[in-house]
């Protein structure tokens, strides 16, 4: 699976639009960029993925430049609720030999 | 509908003893991964069970072990405790080994400590 690198932390105001880069420069044509993100004490929380298109849910949108190297996860409305440790994660849809491969995510810290 | 489903949350063992941690997957999930989550290694996969099968396998001792069920509730055991085994264990399931769907739901976890 590709390696990804994202900022250690990242502080955003409440109400304003939370917006955590990741670079996978190095994204084969058949991975996905997933996005999880883990609140303290808790398991990991699915959040999107997207293979090209930008894509949008309920909890955020996702961003994909056009040669895939790089992506950004915006939170709009960004809650107190919403600091937690994001991380990036690119790999195979079906399969893959060593699951999912967390790296140190992004330390998300959400100011009232 | 019922989430991922830990047992126990909480569990102090020592040293040389072994543990058995239970996950009972979402209902009509049928793929089951274990992770180890310690502060300095991160968050690392332990191994995928699907259909009661052994799909992949993370970079662990033998020490680590699972096994899946045919309800595809999911046992972990780890024997011969170490001091750096204490960790959170951390359980996911999805339908099927395909990711490319909802992603892998994740329980809360049992946190091991070995003493």
């Amino acid at each position: 699976d590709a390696k990804t690198t994202q900022p250690t932390s990242m502080d955003c105001a409440e109400g304003r639009a939370a917006n955590l880069p990741c670079n996978h420069s190095t994204i084969s044509g058949n991975e996905y960029v997933y996005w999880y993100r883990q609140i303290h004490s808790q398991g990991p929380q699915y959040i999107i993925h997207g293979l090209k298109n930008n894509e949008t849910n309920e909890m955020a949108s996702l961003i994909i430049t056009e040669d895939r190297k790089s992506s950004t996860l915006i939170l709009p409305h960004a809650t107190l609720r919403d600091t937690a440790v994001y991380y990036c994660i690119v790999r195979v849809a079906v399969g893959g030999a060593d699951g999912l491969t967390f790296g140190k995510g992004t330390h998300l810290i959400i100011q009232p | 509908k019922a989430g991922v489903t830990q047992t126990p949350r909480y569990l102090i063992k020592t040293r040389g003893q072994q543990v058995t941690l239970s996950c009972s997957p979402i209902s009509g999930h049928r793929s089951v991964s274990w992770y180890q989550q310690t502060p300095g290694q991160g968050l690392q996969f332990l191994f995928e069970y699907f259909s009661e099968t052994q799909r992949n396998k993370g970079n662990f001792p033998g020490r680590f072990s699972g096994r899946q069920f045919s309800n595809s509730r999911s046992e972990m055991n780890v024997s011969t405790l170490e001091l750096g085994d204490s960790a959170l264990y951390l359980c996911a399931s999805s339908w099927t080994t395909e990711t490319a769907r909802r992603g892998y739901t994740f329980g809360s976890g049992t946190r091991l400590t070995v003493v």
